[in-house]
C-alpha cells in the first residue's frame, strides 16, 4: 500500500545533540511537509518542499534543518539550537499544484529530551 | 490574514446523539476546506473536503460537513455519534497566500468526547 513512513516512532535527545527524523513516501508526491504539534496549539509548519533540491521555511523553522535529495525522502534534523524540541512531529505529502487534494500524513515521531 | 478558527477546545456528546464540531475561516481566495481526524499517537486522517458544488459534503465514517459561505463556516456533523468517534478533529483551509499550492492552514483542533 502507498503511504508515508516516519521513523523512529519515539526519539530521545540529549543536550547539545542533533537528531534526525526520517520521512519516506511512496505516493509519488512532489510536495512534502514537516509539522510540529504541541498540545493545544494545533499544527505548525516547520519546512516544506515542492520539488527535489528545493525547500522553504515555514512558520517555525529556527533550530531545524531539512534536505530533499530524493523525491521520496524529506528528513528533518532537530539541531541543538532548538531549545524546546519536545513535541510530536508529523510529516505530510501532497501532489504538486494540488489545490483541491488533501495532504497525506505519516504516524509521527515523538521527540523527548533526556 | 488567512485563518481558521475552531471555537471549542472540547465537545462532549452522548453516544447515539448528533454531533457538531465547529469551524470558521477567513481566506483571500476560494475557500477550499478540509476536515481531518487524529487518534492518539497517530497521524492525521483525511475525512472530507469542500471545493465547490453542494454545500453538504459527505465523507468517511458517516461524517458530513456543511459549507456556509455567508457565515464563513464549515461545521463537521454526524447524525449519531459513536464512542469510537472520540478523537481530535482539525479543520484546515488552503493557504492562498503561499506560492505552494498544497499548503494548508490548520485550526487549533477540537477534542470530541463521546460518552456511552
Amino acid at each position: 500500500d502507498g503511504g508515508i513512513t516516519q521513523s523512529p516512532k519515539y526519539l530521545f535527545r540529549k543536550e547539545g545533540q542533533n537528531v534526525t527524523l526520517s520521512c519516506e513516501q511512496n505516493l509519488n508526491h512532489d510536495a512534502m511537509y514537516w509539522y510540529r504539534q504541541d498540545p493545544g496549539q494545533g499544527l505548525r509548519l516547520i519546512y516544506y518542499s515542492q520539488i527535489v533540491n528545493d525547500f522553504q521555511k515555514g512558520d517555525i523553522a529556527e533550530g531545524y534543518s531539512v534536505s530533499r535529495e530524493k523525491k521520496e525522502s524529506f528528513p528533518l534534523t532537530v539541531t541543538s539550537a532548538q531549545k524546546n524540541p519536545t513535541a510530536f512531529y508529523l510529516c505530510a505529502s501532497s501532489l504538486k499544484d494540488s489545490y483541491n487534494q488533501p495532504q497525506h500524513f505519516g504516524d509521527g515521531t515523538r521527540l523527548s529530551i533526556l | 490574514a488567512q485563518s481558521v478558527a475552531q471555537p471549542e477546545d472540547q465537545v462532549n456528546v452522548a453516544e447515539g446523539n448528533p454531533l457538531t464540531v465547529k469551524c470558521t475561516y477567513s481566506v483571500s481566495g476560494n475557500p477550499y476546506l478540509f476536515w481531518y481526524v487524529q487518534y492518539p499517537n497517530r497521524g492525521l486522517q483525511f475525512l472530507l473536503k469542500y471545493i465547490t458544488g453542494d454545500n453538504l459534503v459527505k465523507g468517511s465514517y458517516g461524517f458530513e460537513a456543511e459549507f456556509n459561505k455567508s457565515q464563513t463556516s464549515f461545521h463537521l456533523k454526524k447524525p449519531s455519534a459513536l464512542v469510537s468517534d472520540s478523537a481530535l478533529y482539525f479543520c484546515a483551509v488552503r493557504d492562498w497566500g503561499s506560492s505552494n499550492t498544497g499548503k494548508l492552514i490548520f485550526g487549533q483542533g477540537t477534542t470530541l468526547q463521546v460518552k456511552p
